[in-house]
């Protein structure tokens, strides 16, 4: 079976653009989550989505965005990108009440 | 509000030496406790969990960790530490008490690196 899947693997932007992550869950997973990995750092949890609706967010401006489409993949939106953007974008996937599996992760550099 | 702790930000053992890495919880629901490695410049991997089941719980390439409310940790050990081991750990709570797992609050990581 595939495992979670991320688009671009890679991707660098100035400051002040816009950014869309994407994220295809593994089949049969309805709940997608989106973390933010800083160089150094522990993931820190963006978004939750669950059944197309979101369940939860962090302590993330309102630059982040996200969606998640009736196949269950996932958006991450950021705009007007700060150089604190920089980072790794995790996406996991899961049932409701079970662990998540990551995928490999989009790197954002923003310059 | 739910946190942990991982105290220690870098572990160095030998090849073949226990392996100990220490975290602890805050939770005010009972927790769902999580340890993840993550190898350079890839996604997280599950190692084991503890759901309310056993307090001990065994995972996958020989690690263990033991649930012990009256501590709040949540320790990982492997009893022989093998070169490739060596990767950055991170210990994680779910962030409520409905059961999802899909808010998870990690700690900061504890980097192991084992010498031959």
């Amino acid at each position: 079976d595939a495992g979670v899947t991320q688009s671009p693997t890679h991707l660098i932007k100035t400051r002040g653009q816009h950014v869309t992550l994407r994220c295809s869950p593994i089949s049969g997973h309805k709940s997608v989550s989106w973390y933010q990995q800083v160089l150094g750092q522990g993931p820190q949890f963006i978004f939750q989505y669950y059944e197309k609706e979101e369940r939860g967010r962090g302590n993330f401006p309102d630059r982040f965005s996200a969606r998640q489409f009736p196949n269950y993949s996932s958006e991450l939106n950021v705009n007007a990108l700060l150089l604190g953007d920089s980072a790794l974008y995790l996406c996991a996937s899961s049932p409701w009440n079970n662990e998540q599996f990551f995928g490999p992760g989009t790197r954002l550099t923003v310059l | 509000a739910q946190s942990v702790t991982q105290l220690g930000s870098h572990v160095s053992v030998s090849e073949g030496a226990l392996v100990l890495l220490r975290c602890n919880y805050s939770s005010s629901v009972p927790p769902y406790l999580f340890w993840y490695v993550q190898y350079p410049n890839q996604g997280l991997q599950l190692l084991l969990k503890y759901t309310s089941a056993a307090t001990l719980v065994k995972g996958i390439n020989g690690f263990e960790a033991e649930f012990k409310k009256s501590e709040t940790s949540f320790h990982l050990t492997k009893p022989s530490a093998h070169m490739s081991d060596a990767a950055e750990y991170f210990c994680a709570v779910s962030s409520d008490g409905s059961g999802n797992t899909g808010k998870l609050i990690f700690g900061q990581g504890t980097t192991l690196q084992v010498k031959p």
